[in-house]
This record gives structure tokens, sequence and C-alpha cells, in this order.
């Protein structure tokens, strides 16, 4: 079965600082791959997207992923966070020939002054 | 150019009532998925409408039933309700039944007491 797995459901970093967001899938065929953010009583909003090609993708904000078949995983980055990237982050994966989003359980990124 | 829109946002039932919720795909999408989002969680997925048909269906009870009308828009519609149906409602658009990438509108948030 298509799983989505988020290894960190809450990550702290100070402003200006890196951050990476890990999520790993569990597909035995191929899979299309998504990250979207959820702003505090909001709904979703699409981050960036693997669906084929080059396995770095960049997004909005300034975010960036990259698609590592071998470890299964796609995890997302940015080289320098603001105050105002403090949102839930979901990974969320559709199997070839499904129509559905499967999600992870969510990040939650706090930035602190 | 406007995106998904749903309504209402917010919403109070008490158990066992009936509650309808409404989605306008974002222009230029045919096809409406209908997510769930328990607090704290990510999104499962409940069904998808395409060509005002049920295409695909989540692990969820027959009490969820839902609509697509010729202009796209779609309705969710969940029948005795419990306690446990409190959660937040996302609508979702995409182009096409094969499409990928699925764009959310901001969701309604039922609260059943």
């Amino acid at each position: 079965a298509q799983s989505v797995t988020q290894l960190d459901s809450q990550v702290p970093v100070f402003e200006e600082a890196p951050v990476e967001l890990r999520c790993n899938y569990s597909s035995s065929v191929s899979v299309y791959l998504f990250w979207y953010v959820q702003y505090p009583n909001q709904g979703l909003q699409l981050l960036l997207k693997y669906l084929s090609g080059s396995t770095l993708v960049k997004g909005i904000n300034g975010f960036e992923a990259e698609f590592n078949k071998s470890q299964t995983s796609f995890h997302l980055r940015k080289p320098s966070v603001h105050i105002s990237d403090t949102a839930e982050y979901f990974c969320a994966a559709i199997i070839q020939g499904a129509q559905k989003l499967v999600f992870g359980q969510g990040t939650r990124l706090t930035i602190n002054p | 150019d406007a995106g998904v829109t749903q309504s209402p946002t917010h919403l109070i039932k008490t158990r066992g009532q009936q509650v309808t919720l409404r989605c306008s795909p974002k222009s230029g999408h045919d096809t409406v998925s209908w997510y769930q989002q328990a607090l704290g969680q990510g999104p499962q997925f409940i069904f998808q409408y395409y060509e005002e048909e049920e295409r695909q269906r989540g692990n969820f009870p027959d009490r969820f039933s839902g609509h697509q009308f010729p202009n796209y828009s779609s309705e969710l519609n969940v029948n005795a309700l419990l306690l446990g149906d409190s959660a937040l409602y996302l609508c979702a658009s995409s182009s096409g039944q094969g499409a990928k990438t699925q764009y959310f509108g901001p969701g309604t948030r039922l609260l059943v007491l």
C-alpha cells in the first residue's frame, strides 16, 4: 500500500537559517510527489511538485526539493527561512494510475527570531 | 482568475443532523476531489468527481456522498453526523481525469456537537 511519512512532526529553526523537512514514501509503482503549505486557518497551497524530468525541483517562496528514487525520499529545503515561513508543511504522493493524494502527517515549521 | 472557492467557511451542527458543503473549482478545471482533515492530521481522500460521476472513493462510509453539476461545481453531503465528523473539509480541483496537480480551496470547518 502507498504511504507517505514525514519524519519530523515539528522543526524549530532560527530566522535566516537553512531548513530541511524530510519526507519518505513507499510505493511499488511510480509516484508523483508534492509539497503543500498550510498557513493557520487556511487551505493548502502548492509549493512544488515532481512529475518527471529533473530530480531537483524549484517551487515558490524559495523552496526546492529533490526526488531520490533509491532512497524513496522527497525532502524539502530552503537555504534561508523567514518568519513568514511559519506554517504546517505536507508532503503528498499520487501513485501512477490513481487519482487521490496520499498525505503525510505534516511538519510544523516554527521560525524563531 | 478565481481560485477554488468553498462555502460556508464555518458550520456548527448537532449529532444526527445532515450537512451539505459546496465547492466551485478553479476556472478551467473539471475535476473535483474532497478531503477530510481532522485536527493535527494530514488530509484524507474522500472521493473524486469527474464528468458528474464518482470516479474514485476513499475509505469513508456511505454517509458521505457527493454530486457534481454540469458547471463542474460539487457538493459533499454527510448524513447522520457523528462527533468524529468534526474536521476541516477541503475541496481540490484539477483539469482532466488524469491530471495529477490538485489546487485546494480554503476549506469548510465543520463542528459537530
